[in-house]
C-alpha cells in the first residue's frame, strides 16, 4: 500500500462545475496535509494546508480532512480552464523528535476543465 | 519577498560526472528540503537541512549528498551520475517546518 494515494485521473469537469479531488494516507501519525498545484513544466505551488479535522476554505478552494478515515480532499468551486493542472496531495509526518521536514507526495491527479 | 531560487535551471551531464545544484531559500526560512521528481516515481524526498544540520534523509544512495550554509543556502551534489538520475530536482524552503514553498527546479539530463 502506498503511503499517499490519489487517483491519477484525468478528472474532467466542465467549466463552472465543482471539481472534487481525493487523497488517502496510510500513516496515522500524519499531522499536516497539503495540496499543491503543478502546471506542466512548472514546479509545485502550495494552494492549501490543513491540520485539523473539518473543512478549510480559501476562495474557490475547500480542503476537507477526516483523520479517522485517513482521508483528505480538495474541492474547487466554479472550476476554470486555468485550473487545469496536476494536483498533488502531500502529508507531513511529525515524529516525537519533531518535524521531519519530509513531505510524502501522492502521484497526483490530473484535472482538465473544459470550456 | 523573493521566492525560492535554484541554479542552474537546466543542466546536461554525462554518465560518471558529478553535479552540484544550488538553492537559496525565502529570506528568513531556515529549513531547506530537496526532492527528486520523475514521471515514474513522482516526487520523492531526498533530504532536509535545518540550521546547517541534516535532520532527515530519504532512501537514496550515498551518491546523493547535500549541505547547508550559515545563510541557509543549500547545495546538493550527485556523484557518479547515472542515466536514471535524469530528473527535475526541486528544493523547498520552510519557516515553520510545516508549509514548504518550492523553487522552480533544476532539470538535470544525464546522457
Amino acid at each position: 500500500q502506498k503511503e499517499v494515494e490519489q487517483n491519477s485521473g484525468p478528472l474532467s469537469v466542465p467549466e463552472g462545475a465543482i471539481a472534487s479531488l481525493n487523497c488517502t494516507y496510510s500513516d496515522r501519525g500524519s499531522q499536516s496535509f497539503f495540496w499543491y498545484r503543478q502546471y506542466s513544466g512548472k514546479s509545485p505551488e502550495l494552494i492549501m494546508s490543513i491540520y485539523s479535522n473539518g473543512d478549510k476554505e480559501d476562495g474557490r478552494f475547500t480542503a476537507q480532512l477526516n483523520k479517522a478515515s485517513q482521508y483528505v480532499s480538495l474541492l474547487i468551486r466554479d472550476s476554470q480552464p486555468s485550473d487545469s493542472a496536476t494536483y498533488l496531495c502531500a502529508v507531513n509526518i511529525i515524529k516525537s523528535s519533531g518535524n521531519t521536514g519530509k513531505l510524502i507526495f501522492g502521484q497526483g491527479t490530473t484535472l482538465q476543465v473544459k470550456p | 519577498k523573493a521566492g525560492v531560487t535554484q541554479t542552474p535551471r537546466y543542466l546536461i551531464k554525462t554518465r560518471g560526472q558529478q553535479v552540484t545544484l544550488s538553492c537559496s531559500p525565502i529570506s528568513g526560512h531556515r529549513s531547506v528540503s530537496w526532492y527528486q521528481q520523475t514521471p515514474g516515481q513522482g516526487l520523492q524526498f531526498l533530504f532536509e537541512y535545518f540550521s546547517e544540520t541534516q535532520r532527515n534523509k530519504g532512501n537514496f544512495p550515498g551518491r546523493f549528498s547535500g549541505r547547508q550554509f550559515s545563510n541557509s543556502r543549500s547545495e546538493m551534489n550527485v556523484s557518479t551520475l547515472e542515466l536514471g538520475d535524469s530528473a527535475l530536482y526541486l528544493c523547498a524552503s520552510s519557516y515553520s517546518n510545516y508549509e514548504q514553498y518550492f523553487g522552480p527546479g533544476t532539470r538535470l539530463t544525464v546522457t
